[in-house]
């Protein structure tokens, strides 16, 4: 069966420019995960969704982040006026249901952003 | 806030086993003690969860101490393509990564 997928798998943009990142999850999959990760260092988590529920967007590091989630599946993280800062590979998982703690996650192969 | 605490690098030698020390000293009852891996350039991969008991697939062993404090995964013998980075997560709903230990196998 299909994975998580991502796309694209790379987007390069200029400063101030606006982007959009996707996020397919495993079909029936209620929880969602956005994380970012910057070159050599671990895994940042940015927001969470589960099923109907408000998301959990402790994780987001400032304004200019914000995501949705169409339908309790596909997922958009937006960045508003990209800076240099942004740029990382942001990494989406999925996992069956984020309320029982033994399911395992499921990552998507990422989206490398570069920020010019 | 990261849960746990773990050696940010080990080294092992091919075909030996490797022990990867975790201390979540905080850990609530009903929190899982799952164990990720992220190979070079790829996204994280799920290797192993428990709750009490120990736990073994054919990735690696959990060992998990009888006061849930602390965890070990037991990789038993390391090859080259077990280069990675480990990470020990508590499992609560929302799952958040710490800096995990960099896992070098020399051959």
């Amino acid at each position: 069966g299909a994975g998580v997928s991502q796309s694209p798998s790379n987007k390069v943009t200029e400063k101030g420019k606006d982007v959009e990142l996707r996020c397919d999850p495993i079909s029936g999959h209620t929880a969602l995960y956005w994380y970012r990760q910057s070159l050599g260092q671990g895994l940042e988590f940015l927001i969470y969704f589960q099923g109907n529920s408000a998301p959990d967007k402790s994780g987001l590091p400032s304004d200019r982040f914000s995501a949705e989630r169409t339908g309790g599946s596909v997922s958009t993280l937006t960045i508003q006026r990209t800076q240099q800062e942004d740029s990382a590979v942001y990494l989406c998982a999925s996992s069956y249901s984020g309320g029982y703690s033994y399911n395992e996650q499921f990552f998507g192969p990422g989206t490398r952003l570069t920020v010019l | 806030d990261a849960k746990t605490t773990q050696p940010n690098s080990m080294e092992s030698n091919e075909e030996e086993p490797v022990h990867l020390p975790c201390n979540h000293s905080t850990i609530s009852g009903t929190d899982y003690i799952h164990w990720y891996r992220q190979l070079p350039s790829q996204g994280p991969e799920y290797v192993i969860h428990g709750l009490t008991s120990n736990v073994n697939n054919r990735m690696a062993s959990l060992a998990i101490a009888e006061d849930r404090k602390s965890s070990t995964l037991i990789l038993h013998r390391a090859t080259l393509r077990d280069a990675a980075v480990y990470y020990c997560i508590l499992r609560d709903g929302d799952m958040r990564f710490g800096a995990g230990t960099r896992l070098t196998v020399k051959p």
